[in-house]
Formats: C-alpha cells, structure tokens, sequence
C-alpha cells in the first residue's frame, strides 16, 4: 500500500523549533517528488515547500522562506521539514504529499501532524 | 504572486449539478488539479490536468479549463460530496504552487 506518514508535530514555543519527518512506504521514493503543504485551524492549504527526488531542486513559499529547511534521505525513504523561528502563524496541521514531475498534481498525502506555535 | 480565487461557498440540492469555478490570470494556459477534503481528512485528488480522473473516482467529477476560469462539475450530487474542494496549479513566477481559497460545498 502507497503511504505516506508524518511525525514530529508538537507544542512549541514562539521562536522554537521543530523537525517534522513523513515516512514513505509502497513506492519507489526516490523517483518522486515531494512537498510539504500546512492548513491553518479553520483554513486552507497553503504549499509550504517542494524538494526533486534527487534533493538537488528546492522551492520554499515565501512565508517561511529563510525559517524553514526541506530536506530528504533516499536510503531512508523518508522526507523532512525542520522549523526555526517559529511564530504563532506557522500553528498548522502540516502535511506531507507526493508529485510525479512539475505540473503533476499531488496524487498521495499524508495523515498530517499538528504544530502548534504557543507560549 | 499568482492567485486562485475560489467562491467560498456553494450549495446544491442532491441530483442536481454543482459547478466550482477557479479564476486565474489565463489559468487557461496551465494544467489545473482539483482536490477535496472532508473534515479531520487528507485532501484527496478528484481531477487532474484540468479534466482527467484518478482511479477511482466517479464519472460524476469532471472539470473544464479555458479563458480565465476552470471549473469542477459534479453531476448528480449526493450527501456524500459535501467537502471543501481546493483548485491548485504551478506557476513559475514566485511561489511556484499554488491553491485557491477553497469552496465549501453544501448538499442541501
């Protein structure tokens, strides 16, 4: 079975940090693409960031450009999203999900994880 | 930045047809991919590239890109579609991926 399975949400403190991870599982992940994509309590998807299969192609929104870092482990088939400087706006369900090429829509998502940014 | 706009809500009585339309400058030109989501749910892929269906989802989701408006068709809607459906395209100028704001579909 195709799957996709985020970890590492959390509370967290303004100016904190957290690393998200989304573990894949019944495809080849190398040969994909993937994305992290958040969605605010009570509003809509906001695409957070694109890494190629290969890592060497990165893209971030620029709403956590310079905060956040998408990185990916091959070997591992797994994704990740480490959060710095976190603020109250960054408070989302985060999830992970993979595309095929550019222009190619998400075919699978996962679960999604919850970080919440609060003192 | 380019942007999708959505109407926020839109209501259907069941067996009727609703139609979800996405604005965007010349959106015509790019593949547009429809998404829907259910409460505490992952979004789901209902179309892609504008008016293809994944595997699985019924003949009843079509869509339509042209001009400046794409648009989800749901023929013969039930209880079930009632969601909220998200438009997304790729765009090359800043943000590379965008979503609209997302349509509320109320079956009533």
């Amino acid at each position: 079975e195709v799957q996709l399975v985020e970890s590492g949400g959390g509370l967290v403190q303004p100016g904190g940090s957290l690393r998200l991870s989304c573990a894949a599982s019944g495809f080849t992940f190398s040969s994909y693409e993937m994305n992290w994509v958040r969605q605010a309590p009570g509003k809509g998807l906001e695409w957070v960031s694109y890494i190629s299969s290969s890592g060497s192609t990165i893209y971030y929104a620029d709403s956590v450009k310079g905060r956040f870092t998408i990185s990916r482990d091959n070997a591992k088939n797994s994704l990740y999203l480490q959060m710095n400087s976190l603020r109250a706006e960054d408070t989302a369900v985060y999830y992970c999900a993979r595309d095929s090429r550019y222009d190619s829509p998400f075919d699978v998502w996962g679960q999604g994880t919850t970080v919440t940014v609060s003192s | 930045s380019y942007v999708l706009t959505q109407p926020p809500s839109v209501s259907v009585a069941p067996g009727q047809t609703a139609r979800i339309t996405c604005g965007g400058n010349n959106i015509g030109s790019k593949s547009v991919h429809w998404y829907q989501q259910k409460p505490g749910q992952a979004p789901v892929l209902v179309v892609y590239d504008d008016s293809d269906r994944p595997s699985g989802i019924p003949e009843r989701f079509s869509g339509s890109n042209s001009g400046n408006t794409a648009t989800l068709t749901i023929s013969r809607v039930e209880a079930g579609d009632e969601a909220d459906y998200y438009c997304q395209v790729w765009d090359s100028s800043s943000d590379p991926l965008v979503f609209g704001g997302g349509t509320k579909l109320t079956v009533l």
